[in-house]
């Protein structure tokens, strides 16, 4: 089975462009996780969605963040402008919000960001 | 103070060590709990879960004391492969993750 999938693996960019990131969930699963994890600060929780519905958006850094659900089976996290504070690598995970296991969250393999 | 502390190390242990790990976490209205690994440029991925009575898988124990509200994890006969990061996590109504304590076992 396909894991969760995020593109692209590693970004680089300058200062003020747009950078999206994307991520794929397992199939089946309803509840996705974006995460933001550096070397200063570890691993750090941005947003939630369950059931395509965003429950908890307290850590997003601020306005130049947005994060989208459009459906099931995708997911966006947007920065505009980006800065060079916002490099870090980003994470994507899945769960089940039911059945067993439903406290495990699966994660995507990341995205390297480097802002310039 | 963080939700959740860990000692970041590193752990430089032999082949074949006994090492251990501690966790402590602030909110003691934390529901359950567990033990990530992550690999060097890798994804987080669940080790085990922590249950009150403690739990064992192989060559891990996870130990959870709800009174003090501290975690460890024991693992017996370390192996080269051991080499990673552990994370502390706990979960409120969402998952908070510790920074990690890194371990890196020798020949």
């Amino acid at each position: 089975d396909a894991g969760v999938i995020q593109s692209p693996r590693h970004e680089v960019t300058e200062m003020g462009q747009e950078v999206t990131l994307r991520c794929k969930p397992i199939s089946g699963h309803n509840s996705l996780f974006w995460y933001r994890q550096t070397m200063m600060r570890g691993l750090e929780l941005l947003i939630y969605f369950n059931n395509n519905v965003p429950i908890d958006d307290s850590g997003m850094p601020e306005d130049r963040f947005s994060a989208k659900m459009p459906n099931a089976s995708f997911s966006t996290l947007k920065i505009q402008p980006s800065e060079p504070r916002d490099s870090a690598v980003y994470f994507c995970a899945s769960k089940s919000l039911t059945g067993t296991g439903q406290d495990t969250q699966y994660f995507g393999p990341g995205t390297r960001l480097t802002v310039l | 103070r963080k939700e959740v502390e860990q000692d970041p190390g590193p752990f430089n242990v032999p082949e074949g060590a006994t090492v251990a790990f501690n966790c402590t976490y602030s909110n003691s209205a934390s529901q359950s709990f567990f033990w990530y690994r992550q690999d060097c440029r890798k994804e987080p991925k669940l080790l085990m879960s922590v249950y009150s009575s403690g739990n064992e898988d192989g060559r891990f124990t996870a130990q959870l004391n709800r009174a003090s509200q501290y975690i460890s994890l024991l693992i017996r006969d370390s192996k080269l492969s051991d080499s990673a990061s552990y994370l502390c996590v706990v979960n409120t109504d969402k998952l908070i993750f510790g920074t990690g304590t890194r371990l890196q076992v020798f020949p």
